[in-house]
């Protein structure tokens, strides 16, 4: 048990729907981290946040948003879902600054299927 | 750009062979790198790194060695069993940002 919680495990929806997934962080990790994960585009980095704030941006898509709230957690907002979002979502969290030495720690992960 | 780059999978093993999956990377600087291991449907999880040339991380009977003069982070593990059936992920880091590779599936069979 790395330490990081994702909720919901699994959400089937259809196109055009918006969902939101959650990621609490292990204790005192103050960065989050979300991926996704599909078969065709492997593991992508979509954005981090640090203590509240956007720390970078990857291949993260105009319909899709993230925050990270005051008590750490971090929501990841889909929107206007295509068949194409069904993936698995990670979210990951490290002690800030320090990813680069001790690594992140990955939640379980969300699987989105949208039908 | 820094990236990651592993040998195809996927791997296919009998129990007790001994185990090497390549991992080379492409860096402007002197990165952290990583091994992570993903079983089948859990999230990804921290096997072993190194944060400068020569160390070498180690877990769970699988090793790396930080090969600046190869540019390589090669994974081995002496005797492999069914249970580390797996994907296996190389990745870089500067500060807080992983590169990954694209994974390298391990099948061993008994």
């Amino acid at each position: 048990d790395s330490g990081v919680t994702q909720t919901p495990k699994h959400l089937i929806t259809a196109t055009g729907q918006r969902v939101t997934l959650r990621c609490s962080p292990r204790s005192g990790d103050l960065s989050v981290y979300w991926y996704q994960q599909s078969l065709d585009q492997g593991l992508q980095f979509l954005i981090q946040y640090y203590n509240g704030e956007e720390r970078a941006k990857g291949n993260i898509l105009e319909r899709f948003s993230a925050q990270q709230f005051p008590d750490l957690h971090s929501e990841l907002n889909l929107s206007s879902l295509e068949l194409g979002d069904s993936a698995l979502y990670f979210c990951a969290s490290s002690v800030g600054g320090l990813a680069g030495v001790k690594g992140q720690f990955f939640g379980p992960g969300t699987r989105l299927t949208v039908l | 750009g820094d990236s990651v780059t592993q040998m195809e999978g996927p791997v296919t093993l009998s129990e007790e062979a001994f185990l090497t999956i390549n991992c080379t990377y492409t860096a402007t600087g002197y990165p952290s790198l990583f091994w992570y291991v993903q079983y089948p449907g859990e999230g990804l999880q921290l096997l072993l790194k190194a944060t400068k040339a020569d160390d070498k991380g180690s877990n769970k009977g699988f090793e790396a060695t930080y090969r600046k003069e190869t540019t390589s982070f090669h994974l081995e593990k002496g005797s492999v069993q069914v249970s580390d059936s797996a994907v296996y992920f190389c990745a870089l880091s500067y500060t807080d940002k992983l590169i990954f590779g694209t994974g390298t599936r391990l099948q061993v069979f008994p």
